[in-house]
């Protein structure tokens, strides 16, 4: 079974500072791991995926994340955050077959301070 | 590709009124999902269909609701009758199997429902 767990329901940052969301998952098997960012009124758009080809993945908009096995992690960064950052973000656990439940976290409101 | 395609955007009904919402997937995509977003409960799985077939509804609240993919270009869910708790924001996401389990969902825009 997989679950996944975003360890902070809101994080606030300076515009110009780091970004760190935080993701951990549980799974049996391998996983396929992704963010989304939901900005208000408007659908979840893909911000990267984790693939097995890489433990560091980059995404749109200067985001990475890095997929830790030992951690179970895959904690979402980005160097400098931009107000445009501002939104939801959820982190994503799907199993290792196509027709296997795709988890939701909770989400993790990112506020952007000027 | 146009994308995931919901309508209508917006819904205020009153409660006991039949509610309809539609989507249609990006063409290709043999998955498809409806999801329910509230603050209180965040996003939850409603039901899901491969190949036009639903798969898993275990999600569906209640009687209430019901959903149907007649054809691979289409799918609505319905409430009947509608009531207040049901007022969230529904939205509609493809997929394609050929991508595997690294296949990402696509989001519609959501219908954001509000029964008074």
């Amino acid at each position: 079974a997989q679950s996944v767990t975003q360890l902070d329901s809101h994080v606030s940052v300076s515009e110009g500072t780091p970004v760190l969301l935080r993701c951990n998952y549980s799974s049996s098997y391998s996983p396929s791991l992704f963010w989304y960012v939901q900005h208000p009124n408007k659908g979840l758009q893909l911000l990267l995926k984790y693939t097995s080809a890489a433990t560091l993945v980059k995404g749109i908009n200067g985001f990475e994340a890095e997929f830790k096995k030992s951690e179970t992690s895959f904690h979402l960064t980005k160097p400098s955050a931009h107000m445009s950052d501002a939104a939801e973000y959820f982190c994503v656990v799907r199993g290792y077959s196509s027709a296997s439940k795709i988890i939701f976290g909770s989400g993790t409101r990112l506020s952007i301070r000027p | 590709d146009a994308g995931v395609i919901q309508s209508p955007r917006h819904e205020v009904t009153e409660m006991g009124q039949e509610v309809t919402l539609r989507c249609k997937p990006i063409s290709g995509h043999d998955y498809l999902f409806w999801y329910r977003q509230t603050m209180m409960r965040g996003l939850e799985l409603l039901i899901y269909f491969n190949n036009n077939v639903p798969i898993d509804d275990s999600g569906m609240p209640e009687d209430r609701f019901s959903a149907k993919m007649p054809n691979a270009s289409f799918s609505t869910l319905k409430i009947q009758p509608s009531e207040p708790r049901d007022s969230a924001v529904y939205f509609c996401a493809s997929s394609s199997g050929l991508a595997g389990v690294h296949g990402e969902l696509f989001f519609g825009e959501g219908s954001r429902l509000t029964v008074l």
